[in-house]
């Protein structure tokens, strides 16, 4: 089974400036997806970036950018010139090619942006 | 608008009362799954649907009964609800396909007091 795991339950930013969330997962699987998701307090899940693991070059967009690393099974998330609005819950996930194509979720990091 | 909607938005239920919820999704999606939501624990798998008429186990499923009997709804069953399951519940839907990406619902907070 795989597992996904973040270690960082809270972090916090000043606005404008940078900071990454960590992720790393487990898995035996060789062709698979990973995501990050942000939760905000309106509880919606929406997706910030993806990233298939058959691609070398890590995902982009806008002020986020992902740390893809294969062989280390880690996945953080950057997020560049943090503003007010980027306050959230953050998931990582996983999705295998099988089972259902079910995303697997870390436990989450709580991110609060400083004005 | 297109998507998934969850009924109810909020619940409270006493020990052993029973309830569905009902998703339902207009995008005709094939994929359709359950996660319930702890603090501290992420999004965890109750159930899910690979199609119509099918139902399969995810991570957390005692507890819990699903059918999906039309492609468009998957309905979540406690038969006797506990204080365990005071969270709240996603739902979420895919296509078929490597690039589908997944919609989720606003969620269903259910208290059992």
């Amino acid at each position: 089974a795989q597992t996904v795991t973040q270690s960082q339950p809270e972090m916090s930013v000043q606005e404008a400036e940078t900071v990454t969330l960590s992720c790393t997962y487990d898995t035996s699987e060789s062709n698979y997806y990973l995501f990050w998701y942000k939760q905000p307090p309106s509880r919606q899940m929406i997706l910030v970036i993806r990233q298939e693991a058959y691609k070398q070059q890590n995902a982009t967009e806008n002020r986020f950018s992902v740390n893809f690393q294969k062989a280390a099974k880690s996945f953080s998330l950057k997020i560049s010139d943090s503003q007010l609005g980027d306050t959230a819950m953050y998931f990582c996930a996983f999705r295998g090619e099988t089972s259902g194509s079910r995303l697997t979720f870390g436990e989450g990091t709580q991110l609060t942006v400083n004005p | 608008n297109a998507g998934v909607t969850q009924t109810p938005k909020f619940r409270v239920l006493k020990t052993g009362q029973s309830m569905t919820l009902l998703c339902a999704q207009d995008m005709n999606h094939e994929y359709m799954y359950w996660y319930r939501q702890d603090p501290g624990m992420g999004l965890r798998l109750i159930h899910y649907s690979v199609g119509e008429g099918t139902t399969a186990k995810g991570e957390v499923p005692d507890g819990y009964n699903v059918s999906r009997l039309k492609k468009q709804n998957f309905l979540l069953g406690l038969e006797s609800a506990a204080p365990s399951q005071t969270s709240v519940y996603f739902c979420a839907s895919r296509p078929t396909g490597a690039t589908g990406g997944y919609t989720f619902g606003s969620g269903t907070r259910l208290t059992v007091v």
